[in-house]
């Protein structure tokens, strides 16, 4: 089946430094990723929408500037924490959607990020 | 706005019993609805979703979900639960219309005592 690849699965960095975190769909084009972040016990709160070859969009109260998005080939799309602190630290789950439209295209995540930051 | 609520936090239930996972959302329109399943420090994995038609849908693993309009509510249910079916469930929404977003519950974990 269709899969989606996360890398790394884990990364500890210090804190003013910036990380790069890679989503790639292995089998598939990916016309649209979603990034998500996800903090202990809590749901999953979309961060941005990416689409291949445009600018992300943000979802509100999401620093842009921060969080920059990349989304430049029909599998890949990146997620760099900019000038990170210890408030960053999560666990970061992308998501790729297969085809242009809605749902009918089924929606596979990748298996998360754990970002700490010291 | 779609919103969702999964009322409870965490179930246990013992190996072999029945699973009923309660989520309701809000949403005006016509929702498009689902269930994924999360293992620790994994990904989601979709179980079944809800478009329109039949609102008993099937999904993998045995599990089904019924959709009530009149209650707004998309319950995941399981006839008899296995150890391995431990793990954090959520509930999704997402609106038809063009937007492509998912707004998520916060999740149920489930354990599965033998």
């Amino acid at each position: 089946g269709a899969v989606v690849s996360q890398h790394p699965s884990r990364v500890i960095c210090k804190s003013g430094t910036s990380v790069k975190i890679e989503c790639r769909s292995l089998d598939f084009q990916a016309t649209t990723m979603f990034w998500y972040r996800q903090f202990p016990k809590q749901s999953l709160m979309l961060m941005a929408t990416s689409n291949e070859g445009s600018k992300a969009t943000y979802e509100q109260g999401v620093e842009k500037d921060k969080f920059l998005i990349n989304h430049a080939s029909l599998t890949l799309s990146t997620l760099t924490v900019t000038s990170a602190h210890p408030e960053d630290s999560s666990f970061y789950i992308c998501s790729a959607r297969g085809g242009r439209g809605t749902y009918n295209s089924p929606l596979h995540f990748g298996n998360g990020t754990r970002l700490t930051v010291t | 706005a779609q919103s969702v609520t999964q009322p409870d936090i965490h179930i246990t239930v013992s190996e072999g019993a029945s699973l009923e996972l309660r989520c309701n959302y809000s949403y005006g329109a016509t929702p498009y609805l689902f269930w994924y399943v999360q293992s620790p420090g994994q990904g989601l994995q979709l179980l079944l979703k809800y478009f329109s038609g039949d609102t008993l849908v099937q999904g993998i693993k045995g599990f089904e979900a019924e959709f009530k309009r009149s209650q707004s509510s998309f319950n995941l249910r399981k006839p008899s639960v296995h150890w391995s079916d431990a793990a954090e469930y959520f509930c999704a929404v997402g609106a038809e219309g063009g937007s492509e977003k998912l707004v998520f519950g916060k999740g149920t974990k489930l354990t599965v005592n033998p």
